[in-house]
């Protein structure tokens, strides 16, 4: 069974500073997802990764990908409130589906 | 361009009964997955629609049946519904196969089962 590992399960601090969200796996997938989850809402997509080493920033944020693509991570500089939410990552597996991590619940404090 | 839509927001049942979730699709999706999400956890896929069939499903018993309709809207039904289905039931539609394709969700459905 693929499991994917995120942590940690729960952050809060204080805007401006830095946080790393991490996302891992025993499992190889051909592509990594990270998606932002707000109350009431779907997820949405924020980024997709699909080659071992691949780095992409979104703004302040910035996802890598890991050199075996079995681990990922999603840093964020100088946090702001409304970076609030549920952070999820999810890998594409060979059979083309979605393996979700469990999420990070991001709380950015005034 | 409309997006994804879903009903009914909310739903309460009790143990033993069925259910049936609808999902309008994104204008130009051909495809539609659904996902169970429970509190605190994030989603596991229930199954996939492509072209009205069937196209791979997750680690979920037969009571958990799907549809998709020539308009590529579906449905979702869960028949003799236990207190672990309460969940958000979220689908997603997407112009192909997951990992080709962005997947863009619903607000979801939020199912307690009482």
């Amino acid at each position: 069974t693929q499991l994917l590992e995120q942590s940690p399960q729960f952050l809060s601090i204080q805007e401006g500073e830095n946080l790393t969200v991490y996302c891992n796996s025993s499992s190889v997938f051909s592509s990594l997802q990270w998606y932002r989850q707000e109350p009431g809402e779907g997820p949405v997509l924020l980024v997709t990764v699909v080659t071992g080493g691949e780095v992409k920033k979104l703004k302040r944020l910035t996802f890598q990908f890991g050199d075996a693509r079995k681990d990922s991570s999603l840093h964020i500089t100088a946090a702001q409130t409304g970076d609030t939410g549920l952070y999820l990552c999810a890998g594409v597996n060979s059979n083309y589906q979605l393996i979700w991590g469990a999420g990070t619940k991001l709380i950015i404090k005034p | 361009e409309t997006g994804v839509t879903q009903s009914p927001t909310h739903l309460i049942k009790t143990r033993g009964q069925q259910v049936t979730l609808r999902c309008s699709s994104q204008s130009g999706h051909n495809t539609v997955s659904w996902y169970q999400q429970a509190l605190g956890q994030g989603p596991q896929f229930i199954f996939q629609y492509y072209r009205e069939e069937e196209n791979g499903r997750g680690n979920f018993p037969p009571r958990f049946s799907g549809l998709q309709f020539p308009n590529y809207s579906s449905e979702l039904n869960v028949n003799a519904l236990e207190l672990d289905d309460s969940a958000l039931y979220l689908c997603a539609s997407s112009l192909g196969r997951t990992g080709g394709s962005t997947q863009y969700f619903g607000p979801g459905t939020r199912l307690l089962v009482l």
